[in-house]
């Protein structure tokens, strides 16, 4: 069974720092998909950030990039010179097989809160 | 136009009583979900459906009953209602074979059981 583990439950930044919110997984499936998600106050979840495991370079995209570390099953998101509306639940997930879309599972959750 | 619709966005509701919620999504997506958000804020997968097909199904209370017409739309019933219930459900679509496979989420359905 897959499982994804999301190790601080909270996390606090200086805006305009960067930060560092971690995932590690755990699957026997050679193919997978890890994703970040945020879900602000408001409670809409937002899409951030996709890595295939077999794409050779880490996904960036804008401030977010995913530090994927294949052999320490690890995707650990760093955002970049936070700002204040950052400040949310990141939740990591993981796809079992890159074209299998039916089994997305979620880690617990890390909020940060991002200090003016 | 709203592209994972569900509603309603608030219930609130007796024990004992049958609920539904309903979720459209006009993307053109194939596969469409429903998770479950506790009060701990953990994301719990609940069923799946492909083309109108149920892939996954959970350990759910067989009281939850989804039921999809079509793959544009997946209905969530609850009978008998408990107070473990009370929840935000999230419907979900994805496009099982298309880029990055994201799931695009509805904006959430606050169930309160009494």
């Amino acid at each position: 069974a897959q499982k994804i583990t999301q190790t601080q439950p909270g996390m606090f930044v200086q805006e305009k720092e960067a930060v560092t919110l971690d995932c590690t997984y755990d699957t026997s499936d050679p193919s997978y998909g890890l994703f970040w998600y945020k879900q602000p106050s408001s409670g809409e979840m937002i899409f951030l950030i996709y890595q295939g495991s077999y794409d050779q370079q880490n996904a960036t995209e804008g401030r977010y990039s995913l530090n994927f570390q294949k052999a320490r099953k690890s995707a650990n998101l760093v955002i970049s010179a936070s700002q204040l509306g950052d400040s949310a639940m990141y939740f990591c997930a993981m796809r079992r097989a890159r074209y299998n879309n039916n089994d997305m599972r979620f880690g617990a959750g890390t909020r940060l809160t991002v200090k003016p | 136009d709203t592209a994972v619709s569900q509603t309603p966005k608030y219930l609130v509701t007796q024990m004992g009583n049958d609920k539904s919620i309903k979720c459209e999504q006009n993307l053109g997506h194939d596969t469409m979900y429903w998770y479950k958000q506790d009060s701990k804020k953990f994301l719990k997968i609940m069923f799946s459906y492909n083309n109108k097909e149920l892939i996954i199904n959970e350990t759910v209370p067989n009281r939850f009953s989804p039921k999809s017409p079509d793959k544009a739309h997946l209905n969530l019933h609850i009978n008998s209602l408990e107070l473990g219930d009370s929840a935000v459900y999230f419907c979900a679509s994805s496009q099982r074979t298309s880029g990055t496979g994201e799931l695009f989420f509805g904006e959430g359905s606050r169930l309160t059981v009494l």
